[in-house]
């Protein structure tokens, strides 16, 4: 497609329960990204695949995080076991080459976690 | 460790009335700086790519200008539609280091 299409839009889950957001990146693009973003307008890199290989994954809490980019299918990023501390907006982005080019980002994934 | 710093934080206008956002940036061997707006409970929509000193992009009544320490995005005659939250990033390894952002909000 020509946007990178993000769902759901709103989520929320109790503490402790599993989140599962989705990410379908722009036609043509290899790389894809999550952002997170809690505080107005902080931005933390959590994860990028490179197609669907993990690029850097130096910003995921990797004991209750978790994402994957198959073939053929949006790209995902799971949270296991939920904190409150997760409520953010979860935000994918996609680019042609990296971040040395532009990237395109989605609308976002508000997790609420209660 | 890379950093990028905007100001000012907020900015208020009356419509009409030019401004200027600063973004300025560390970092060792500059991959390009990207300017993105951003409306309130939406992702960030990509305006500029910047990728040497001297380089000038301009899209409407917005353009952004680069040196070897700072870029500048200048907004001429504003309108009410161009309130935003103006986000600067550059390349940081593999991911992009964010600015905090220059909220501008232009009153009618």
């Amino acid at each position: 497609g020509e946007e990178v299409a993000q769902t759901p839009k709103h989520l929320v889950r109790g503490e402790g329960q599993k989140a599962k957001l989705y990410c379908a990146p722009i036609k043509g693009h290899s790389y894809v990204f999550w952002y997170q973003q809690v505080l107005k307008n902080e931005f933390k890199f959590l994860i990028s695949f490179q197609n669907e290989n993990v690029f850097d994954e130096t910003g995921m809490p990797k004991e209750r995080f978790s994402a994957k980019c198959l073939p053929n299918s949006p790209c995902s990023l799971e949270i296991q076991a939920t904190k409150l501390e997760d409520s953010a907006v979860y935000f994918c982005a996609s680019s042609q080459q990296g971040h040395g080019s532009e990237a395109f980002f989605g609308q976002g994934t508000r997790l609420t976690v209660v | 460790e890379d950093q990028v710093t905007q100001s000012p934080e907020a900015l208020r206008l009356q419509e009409g009335e030019s401004s200027s956002l600063n973004c300025s940036y560390t970092v060792s061997g500059l991959r390009g700086l990207f300017w993105y707006r951003q409306d309130p409970g939406k992702g960030p929509e990509f305006l500029f790519t910047l990728y040497s000193a001297g380089e000038e992009k301009e899209k409407e009544r917005l353009k952004a200008t680069l040196t070897k320490k700072e870029s500048f995005l200048h907004i001429t005659a504003p309108k009410p539609e161009d309130s935003a939250t103006y986000l600067c990033a550059v390349p940081n390894d593999y991911k992009l280091s964010f600015g905090a952002g220059t909220t501008v909000t232009v009153r009618a």
